[in-house]
C-alpha cells in the first residue's frame, strides 16, 4: 500500500499566485482530512470530507481557501490568491470510517512557502 | 471536544521506559482517548487508543485512570527513533451519526531521547 500521497512535496510561490495542493487517499478509505501546521498555531484541521462530501469546513481560514473532492481517490486544496501568512506544512489524511475505530493515516505533507 | 493537558516536553534515556501523562478532567463517558505521534519532518501517525480498559499494542501501552480523567502512554523501551511530539486527543465516539473521526490536536509533548 502506497499510503496517502501528496504532491507537490515542496512549493515556493510568490504572493498573489494560485497554489493547488493535491492528495490521493488510501484506496478504500471514505474520509479525507486537510490539516495545516505552523509553529505558531500547531496542527489545525481545515476541512474534512466523508464519502466525497464536505462535512465541516469551519477550519478554512477564509474565502481564499477552497477544497474539492471530485472522486474517492483525489482531493485538492486551492489557495487563491496566496499570501505569505499561508506558509505552512499542509497535511492530508484519510481514514476508513467504521464504528469507533477511525485511525487516520497522514501523508508526508506539502511544505508551502509564499514569498 | 473535551480538552487535554500535556507537559510541553520530556526527556528520557535510551532503552528506559517512558511515561507520557495526559490530563482530561472534562472527558465524557463516550470519549475515546487517542494518541498520535509526529516524528521530525513527517506527518502524525497513530499510536494507540482506548476507552476504559488499559490497552497494549506493538508500539506502546495505554494506562487509563479508573475515573478516566487522566491517562498515560507508556513506551516500554525508548529508542532514539521514538523522539517525537506525542499528542493525546479525545474523540467523541457518538459524534452525530457520521462518526467521521475528526481529531483536534493540541500542542503535545515533545519527547527527547538521549543515547
Amino acid at each position: 500500500d502506497a499510503g496517502v500521497i501528496q504532491s507537490p512535496r515542496h512549493e515556493v510561490t510568490e504572493m498573489g499566485q494560485e497554489v493547488t495542493l493535491r492528495c490521493k487517499p488510501i484506496s478504500g478509505h471514505n474520509s479525507l482530512f486537510w490539516y495545516r501546521q505552523t509553529m505558531m498555531r500547531g496542527l489545525e484541521l481545515l476541512i474534512y470530507f466523508n464519502n466525497n462530501v464536505p462535512i465541516d469546513d469551519s477550519g478554512m481560514p477564509e474565502d481564499r481557501f477552497s477544497a474539492k473532492m471530485p472522486n474517492a481517490s483525489f482531493s485538492t486544496l486551492k489557495i487563491q490568491p496566496s499570501e505569505p501568512r499561508d506558509s505552512a506544512v499542509y497535511f492530508c489524511a484519510s481514514s476508513l470510517t467504521s464504528g469507533n475505530y477511525n485511525e487516520q493515516f497522514f501523508g508526508p505533507g506539502t511544505r508551502l512557502t509564499v514569498l | 471536544d473535551a480538552k487535554t493537558t500535556q507537559p510541553n516536553s520530556m526527556e528520557s534515556n535510551e532503552e528506559e521506559p517512558v511515561h507520557l501523562p495526559c490530563n482530561h478532567s472534562t472527558i465524557s463517558g463516550t470519549d475515546y482517548i487517542h494518541w498520535y505521534r509526529q516524528l521530525p519532518s513527517q506527518g502524525p501517525e497513530y499510536v494507540i487508543h482506548g476507552l476504559t480498559s488499559n490497552v497494549n499494542n506493538r508500539m506502546a501501552s495505554l494506562a487509563i485512570a479508573e475515573d478516566r480523567k487522566s491517562s498515560t502512554l507508556i513506551l516500554h523501551r525508548a529508542t532514539l527513533r521514538d523522539a517525537a511530539v506525542y499528542y493525546c486527543i479525545l474523540r467523541d465516539s457518538l459524534h452525530g451519526s457520521s462518526n467521521t473521526g475528526k481529531l483536534i490536536f493540541g500542542q503535545g509533548t515533545t519527547l527527547q531521547v538521549k543515547p
